[in-house]
């Protein structure tokens, strides 16, 4: 059975600062690896897909990795400003459904 | 990308009703949609997944009685929580798998709060 497990579980940093979000998961037997953002009491908004065959993706100031032969994803949030303090999930994609991680609360400080 | 709508996004109900959560793919037709239920400060949880034509999947100590899920159209599937109670009170989310789409992509609801008084 899939685990996924994300560290740290909540995040506090000043404004401006670089950050890494950390995911790892036991089976590397995966179609995909997804990171979404939640707001609070909203949905989930989709960031980066990372095929299994990739090692990374990159959108704006996000970029996401994959490394399967150790079980790891990162987050990388470059210039961290208020705006990106929500849940990160990181989501790993089997085939027929997504198994979820813990998530990392960010809070990015003015 | 494609589009998933779920409504109602706010439902508070009194002990003992059933509460019906709708979950439409608007711009493709979905074989498998996903029901998941979050708690506060916790991850999505797999409740069941939710085939076309056929009877729901449900994942280990999800109790198919009480919420039942009907997957009518390619379009559309439905959670029913029945004789909903207090502990059932949570944050349930519904994704939809574009078949035609590249990459087994899922495409989530905005997700309906439940509050059971």
């Amino acid at each position: 059975k899939q685990e996924v497990t994300q560290i740290p579980a909540a995040l506090s940093v000043p404004e401006g600062e670089n950050l890494v979000l950390n995911c790892s998961f036991t089976d590397s037997a995966i179609y995909n690896l997804q990171w979404f953002r939640q707001d609070p009491g909203k949905g989930l908004t989709s960031l980066l897909l990372i095929q299994s065959s990739q090692r990374e993706q990159t959108s704006g100031r996000l970029n996401a990795s994959l490394d399967k032969s150790s079980g790891r994803s990162t987050l990388y949030i470059a210039a961290s400003q208020p705006g990106d303090s929500a849940t990160y999930l990181c989501a790993l994609n089997a085939g027929n459904m997504l198994t979820f991680g813990g998530g990392t609360r960010l809070m990015v400080k003015p | 990308g494609a589009v998933v709508s779920q409504h109602p996004s706010w439902v508070i109900c009194k002990s003992g009703t059933s509460v019906k959560i709708e979950c439409r793919s608007l711009d493709f037709q979905a074989t498998t949609m996903f029901w998941y239920r979050q708690f506060p400060k916790q991850s999505l949880m797999l409740m069941a997944t939710s085939n076309e034509g056929s009877k729901a999947t449900y994942e280990q100590g999800v109790e198919k009685d009480k919420f039942l899920i009907n997957h009518a159209s390619l379009t559309l599937s439905t959670l029913t929580v029945t004789s909903a109670h207090p502990e059932d009170s949570s944050f349930y989310i519904c994704s939809a798998r574009d078949p035609q789409g590249a990459k087994n992509i899922q495409y989530f609801g905005a997700g309906t709060r439940l509050s059971v008084l």
